[in-house]
């Protein structure tokens, strides 16, 4: 089964509107870590937003906030007033295991690659 | 205070040349990651390194690949011989341990094999 899942290939959104980036995950480990990154069209892979599962408040850095539902086994990303240079591809990635485990490995998603129109 | 840094940034060769791509870490970070991007495939955990020591290689495709981090400040990716399926984006990524494992990537290598 995948670790991660990420349901939308492609999305679209207006300039200045929101926009939620679907994630689902899998695993049974109690402790592990959810990562959003953003991967524009000049390739490199910028780390933007991190949910700890024990963590009891969605987390938010500026405009993103992480939508997380435990229950679900949901991470979603949430872009509030979206800009242009916003437009890239955007993965969902988790760690299983504790945050200072040495078996830190991040499973990623397949991406979902976001549009903004003006 | 530098980032990832990988070189070379593009690279052409032919099959059956050897390939060296390189990666300094920032400074301070106990782990070490190498990563495969494809269309196909998406993002590939290739190998990983903590405290220079490799952890897991269940990634690296085949013994045509081989990696090495003599040093906390340098890691290489070497692909001998190389072949046409070998083209793709090489990244490296860097965490320190006790940062919640946030991996912080290199700008990658965009490895063609003609």
């Amino acid at each position: 089964a995948q670790k991660i899942t990420q349901t939308q290939p492609g999305m679209f959104v207006q300039e200045k509107e929101a926009v939620t980036l679907d994630c689902t995950y899998d695993t049974s480990d109690p402790s592990y870590g959810l990562f959003w990154y953003k991967q524009p069209s000049s390739g490199e892979m910028i780390f933007l937003i991190y949910q700890g599962s024990y963590d009891q408040q969605n987390a938010t850095e500026g405009r993103y906030s992480l939508n997380f539902q435990k229950a679900r086994k949901s991470a979603n990303l949430v872009i509030s007033a979206s800009q242009l240079g916003d437009s890239a591809m955007y993965f969902c990635a988790m760690r299983e295991g504790p945050r200072g485990s040495t078996l830190g490995r991040l499973y990623f998603g397949r991406g979902t690659q976001l549009t903004v129109w003006p | 205070d530098a980032g990832v840094i990988q070189s070379p940034r593009h690279e052409v060769t032919e099959m059956g040349q050897e390939v060296t791509l390189r990666c300094k870490p920032i400074s301070g970070h106990n782990s070490l990651f190498w990563y495969r991007q494809t269309m196909m495939r998406g993002l590939e955990l290739l190998i990983y390194f903590n405290n220079n020591v490799p952890i897991d290689d269940s990634g690296m495709p085949e013994d045509r690949f081989s990696a090495k981090m003599p040093n906390a400040s340098f890691s290489t990716l070497k692909i001998q011989p190389s072949e046409p399926r070998d083209s793709a984006v090489y990244f490296c990524a860097s965490r320190h341990q006790a940062s919640q494992n946030i991996q912080y990537f290199g700008a990658g290598t965009r490895l063609s094999v003609l």
